[in-house]
């Protein structure tokens, strides 16, 4: 079945930088653009970024503009977030989300990985 | 902060009707279509709707959504517990070059 598996998550101090990871399958990974959405505890969900299918293009929030960097390796069906300088507000679950299945939304998502910003 | 604007709760008994709007603006839900998530407590969110008003496979025909202008609704008919949950629209906004996800509405079943 298709399915998205995040990993990566953990704890780390405020200006410091992690990379979390999605894996892809059951499906054409090279196929679809990719997204990461992210909530933080005790709120909503907050669309982060976007990956065209072959990395052509891609689009940030205001909230991580500058300090975030979406990628992926269509090869290994794996879809990354490197994220730089972190702030406490950066912590929250971080899901990845298949886009273009269906038109402007995300038909397939992972279970999450956590992220904690903290000193 | 959020775009789109939702109400913080909804509620019904079983069996009842209950209605969920979505408030945008001339760049997001009035150009581009509306989409419907619905997440769980403990689970991954899950795609509701789509196109505004279209349902990918699996979802049952009580949720029904419906677009006017700059605004949107999700229905639920013949609510049932395992609704309970947070509902969130989203839509791609022009003037960001990003997806806006509404604030979230809780529901419960009473």
């Amino acid at each position: 079945q298709e399915q998205l598996v995040e990993s990566g998550g953990g704890v780390v101090q405020p200006g410091k930088s992690l990379r979390v990871s999605c894996g892809g399958s059951g499906f054409t990974f090279s196929s679809y653009e990719m997204n990461w959405v992210r909530q933080a505890p005790g709120k909503g969900l907050e669309w982060v970024a976007v990956i065209w299918f072959d990395g052509s293009n891609m689009y940030y929030a205001d909230s991580v503009k500058g300090r975030f960097t979406i990628s992926r390796d269509n090869f290994k069906n794996t879809l990354y977030l490197q994220m730089k300088n972190l702030r406490v507000e950066d912590t929250a679950v971080y899901y990845c989300a298949r886009g273009g299945g269906v038109p402007f939304a995300f038909d397939v998502w992972g279970q999450g990985t956590p992220v904690t910003v903290s000193s | 902060q959020s775009v789109l604007s939702q109400p913080p709760s909804a509620s019904g008994t079983p069996g009842q009707r209950v209605s969920i709007s979505c408030s945008g603006s001339s760049s997001n839900i009035g150009i581009n279509s509306v989409i419907w998530y619905q997440h769980l407590p403990g689970t991954a969110p899950r795609l509701l709707m789509y196109s505004d008003i279209q349902r990918p496979s699996g979802v049952p025909d009580r949720f029904s959504g419906s677009k006017s202008g700059t605004s949107a609704s999700l229905a639920i008919s013949g609510l049932q517990s395992e609704d309970e949950g947070d509902y969130y629209c989203a839509a791609w906004d022009d003037s960001r070059n990003g997806y806006v996800f509404g604030t979230g509405t809780r529901v419960s079943v009473l």
